[in-house]
């Protein structure tokens, strides 16, 4: 059974706070990426990875950084949280040319 | 012009009645095609995916798939009210490495 989970469901972190969004999959899949999800605005690409060690900017990467250490596990990283990150992130995965798969979702408030 | 695009909606059907939900498209080199179904809160979970010109039926879902007129569309027969969600559209890129949204078609069928 497919299976992509993310770290927390729900997140609160203060202003200036480094923050760290964990996104493990266990379908060997090369691909993985991050998104931010807001009201009006849709799915947006922040980061993506096709393997270890390798990634590449998506459409908003300022403010965000990513690690990708291990086959399996993609983070997302908040260097300094701003009340403008406050969000729902969602983390994906998939093979290419295959279908993609999300995890739950983290909803992170910035105060 | 967006690269995938969908009517935000809201679009509101009598139970028992035939959603349809359409969405165009771009990048005429595209060659997957996927809809999901995300309810308020939670993550986006595949419904289905085409490839090929024409129709593809699963259960109560129908994706039609027109690549000449850019032009995908999901069909719900029968809606029930637990149909009620945003639906996306998503398209795979020309380099077959990710997938880029619509900004989904918020559905509501009322009983």
């Amino acid at each position: 059974d497919v299976k992509v989970t993310q770290s927390s469901r729900y997140l609160v972190k203060r202003t200036g706070e480094k923050v760290f969004l964990e996104c493990v999959q266990d379908m060997d899949h090369e691909n993985m990426f991050w998104y931010r999800q807001d009201p009006g605005l849709g799915l947006r690409l922040i980061y993506f990875s096709y393997d270890v060690k390798m990634k590449e900017k998506g459409d908003i990467p300022e403010g965000y950084s990513v690690s990708r250490e291990k086959k399996e596990r993609f983070s997302l990283i908040l260097e300094s949280a701003s009340t403008n990150q406050t969000s729902m992130y969602l983390c994906a995965s998939r093979l290419p040319s295959d279908t993609q798969y999300f995890g739950p979702g983290t909803r992170l408030t910035v105060l | 012009q967006k690269e995938v695009e969908q009517n935000s909606g809201p679009l509101s059907v009598p139970e028992g009645a035939i959603a349809s939900l359409n969405c165009t498209y771009s990048d005429r080199g595209s060659q997957s095609f996927f809809w999901y179904r995300q309810y308020s809160g939670k993550s986006p979970e595949l419904i289905m995916f085409i490839y090929s010109n024409g129709d593809k039926e699963d259960g109560r879902f129908t994706a039609q798939l027109n690549k000449a007129s850019q032009y995908v569309s999901l069909l719900i027969r029968d809606s029930q009210p637990s149909d009620s969600a945003t639906y996306l559209c998503a398209v795979v890129n020309n380099a077959g490495n990710m997938l880029t949204f619509g900004g989904g078609t918020r559905l509501m069928v009322k009983p």
